[in-house]
């Protein structure tokens, strides 16, 4: 249990051009969901949260009017990065926390989706 | 506000021995307290996870990790290191608040490598 999928696993788009990630979790509902952000051989920077059926929360830094972040139902988020450019470049995470988890707080995360900018 | 050392951004071990990466946290209240491995160009898996219960975790695949309050560590370890461990490791803080924003902040991470 506990499964999130990202699609797509990989994408490369030209410059100027908007990209579309999505974040299921497969077998729960996903009260909250947040997005990372993880340049090579670094950690993950947490971009936004979101939760399902209102505005998604930025994190300093983040801009939001090119972040665009739709969490419609309670197994479904999206992340919009409009307008990319090259310095978009990253491996884009996503995590899921299940109504189940309790106050334990634990993110069931997905596989990643490496955007290249060309 | 809550943060996460990890001391030693690249530890190297021979298969069969002791694996030890260390981590440090600072919270201001008490921490849930997480381990995660990445393999390359995949997302985070969790290995284990302290919710305030018994200090001595035991996760998945063999590793371990003692959380010690006096020390502000929670240093992950594996008796017996396998060529498969060989992947990034992330250690990860959260409040232990209750209706809190339940954000995870993420160590800088230590690529294991594993030497036959």
């Amino acid at each position: 249990g506990a499964v999130v999928s990202q699609h797509p696993s990989w994408v490369i788009c030209k410059s100027g051009t908007s990209v579309k990630i999505e974040c299921r979790s497969l077998d729960f509902q996903a009260t909250t969901m947040f997005w990372y952000r993880q340049f090579p051989k670094q950690s993950l920077m947490l971009m936004a949260t979101s939760n399902e059926g209102s505005k998604a929360t930025y994190e300093q830094g983040v801009e939001k009017d090119k972040f665009l972040i739709n969490h419609a139902s309670l197994t479904l988020s999206t992340l919009t990065v409009t307008s990319a450019h090259p310095e978009d470049s990253s491996f884009y995470i996503c995590s899921a926390m299940s109504r189940r988890s309790g106050t334990y707080n634990e993110q069931f995360f997905g596989p990643g989706t490496r955007l290249t900018v060309l | 506000a809550q943060s996460v050392t990890q001391l030693g951004s690249h530890v190297s071990v021979s298969e069969g021995a002791l694996v030890l990466l260390r981590c440090n946290y600072s919270s201001s209240v008490p921490p849930y307290l997480f381990w995660y491995v990445q393999y390359p160009n995949q997302g985070l898996q969790l290995l284990l996870k302290y919710t305030s219960a018994a200090t001595l975790v035991k996760g998945i695949n063999g590793f371990e990790a003692e959380f010690k309050k006096s020390e502000t560590s929670f240093h992950l370890t594996k008796p017996s290191a396998h060529m498969s461990d060989a992947a990034e490791y992330f250690c990860a803080v959260s409040l232990a608040l209750p209706g809190s924003a339940r954000q995870l902040t993420f160590g800088s991470g230590t690529q294991l490598t594993v030497l036959p």
